[in-house]
């Protein structure tokens, strides 16, 4: 089982439509929790950082983090075709070892429809 | 703000050979990490680097190695390539370990 868990998708919908999407992890040592966006040939871009549990809200993207569930979420409100993209999960720890690694999902492919 | 810069961006390299990849940081930024992304596998953590020490490493054959220079600049080696080495590798930097690296966008190496 891998310790970060993605449902790689593909992901359809339609314009303007509010897109959820989710992440599960094992490891209870993660504190800290990113959403990566990564367009074709290019790095993934940083979204979204949170720290523990909570909400953080930033434009049209939230991220919920549920450490009780482990269980992470972005959403995408009013979607736009620019926000078509692959969507990184990623998760870290500061215990012995694991500081300055990140570990990620398999990514999401969304696609916005005009 | 400058971002994260990786050079070359594309190599193709000979099966046997060893490439060296150049990774500048954002200015203040003194952790440096790499990683190997492929379709198959995603994004795969290859090591950490930290005032010039590396302080993490993944699980990856000592073919892969690394260095990082007191300017936070950092460069990793892979010795004799194989066909699988073939992946996209990118770096990525932050001002902290715990998380929120910024991602250059990658050297795409392919080995025939």
């Amino acid at each position: 089982q891998k310790e970060v868990e993605q449902d790689p998708g593909p992901l359809s919908v339609p314009e303007g439509a509010i897109v959820s999407l989710n992440c599960t992890y094992s490891n209870s040592a993660f504190q800290y929790f990113m959403w990566y966006r990564q367009y074709s040939r290019k790095g993934p871009e940083l979204l979204m950082y949170t720290y523990s549990s909570g909400n953080k809200e930033d434009g049209r993207f939230t991220a919920q983090v549920d450490k009780s569930s482990k269980y992470i979420s972005l959403f995408i409100r009013d979607s736009q075709p620019s926000d078509s993209a692959t969507y990184l999960c990623a998760m870290s720890s500061v215990s012995s070892g694991n500081t300055g690694k990140l570990i990620f999902g398999q990514g999401t492919t969304l696609q916005v429809k005009p | 703000k400058a971002g994260v810069t990786q050079t070359p961006r594309y190599l193709i390299k000979t099966r046997g050979q060893q490439v060296t990849l150049s990774c500048s940081p954002i200015s203040g930024h003194r952790s440096v990490s790499w990683y190997q992304q492929t379709p198959g596998q995603g994004l795969q953590f290859l090591f950490e680097y930290f005032s010039e020490t590396q302080r993490n490493k993944g699980n990856f054959p000592g073919r892969f190695s690394g260095r990082q220079f007191s300017n936070s600049r950092s460069e990793m080696n892979v010795s004799t390539l194989e066909l699988g080495d073939s992946a996209l590798y990118l770096c990525a930097s932050s001002p902290v370990r715990e998380g929120g690296y910024t991602f250059g966008s990658g050297t795409r190496l392919t080995v025939v």
